[in-house]
């Protein structure tokens, strides 16, 4: 089975500009969760979906939104980005998101100048 | 406020030692914990979780002890190898609630030849 996949791995904007992150869950997983890791403050959790519906969310402001498609693919955007939205972003996948193992993708890097 | 602390951001030891990681937490609701490896460039891997009603499981080099009563746990690695050498994220989640995982901010782990 192939892996979490997440595009792009890298990217860089400016302030102010928005930006969309894709992920690709392991086949048959329902369950996408989002997580922000930054050096201090570890991983830190966005939100979770599951049959495109957002089930959890974290504390984080309403610049940060997601979604998730019929096929389980998930995109998490964020509008009007601050420099300190640079971060590696991460999504997990697994299969109800109840109980069993997260599946981490590599990440996308995102640098904000 | 940071519900599960890994106060070391470094740790090293020598290949053949035992290395501990520690981590520490405050919600007492937290009754299932895991431990994630995680190489540069690599999303985080699961490596051994407990649950709460254990204080101790083992998975070959790796074992981890919850002590609930000092809300603390740690993870052995025997004999460490240089190939263990990665960022180590302990984790902490409540039972029966959707996929909403707390990480620690991480300890890195240097296994020296």
């Amino acid at each position: 089975k192939a892996g979490v996949t997440q595009t792009p791995r890298y990217l860089i904007k400016t302030r102010g500009q928005q930006v969309t992150l894709s992920c690709s869950p392991i086949s048959g997983h329902r369950s996408v969760s989002w997580y922000q890791q930054t050096p201090g403050q570890g991983l830190q959790f966005l939100f979770e979906y599951f049959s495109e519906t957002q089930r959890n969310k974290g504390n984080f402001p309403g610049r940060f939104s997601g979604r998730q498609f019929s096929n389980s693919r998930s995109e998490m955007n964020v509008s009007t980005l601050e420099l300190g939205d640079s971060a590696l972003y991460l999504c997990a996948s697994s299969l109800d998101g109840v109980g069993e193992t997260q599946y981490f993708g590599p990440g996308t890097r995102l640098l904000v100048l | 406020d940071q519900q599960v602390k890994q106060n070391s951001p470094s740790l090293s030891v020598q290949e053949g030692r035992i290395s501990i990681l520690n981590c520490d937490y405050t919600n007492s609701m937290f009754d299932y914990f895991l431990w994630y490896k995680k190489y540069p460039a690599e999303g985080p891997t699961f490596l051994i979780s407990i649950s709460s009603i254990k204080d101790k499981n083992e998975d070959g080099r790796f074992t981890v002890f919850l002590n609930k009563s000092a809300k603390h746990l740690s993870l052995h690695i025997v004999p460490s190898q240089p190939g263990d050498s990665a960022v180590y994220f302990c984790a902490a989640r409540i039972s029966g609630g959707y996929q909403k995982v707390t990480f620690g901010t991480g300890t890195k782990l240097q296994v020296i030849p």
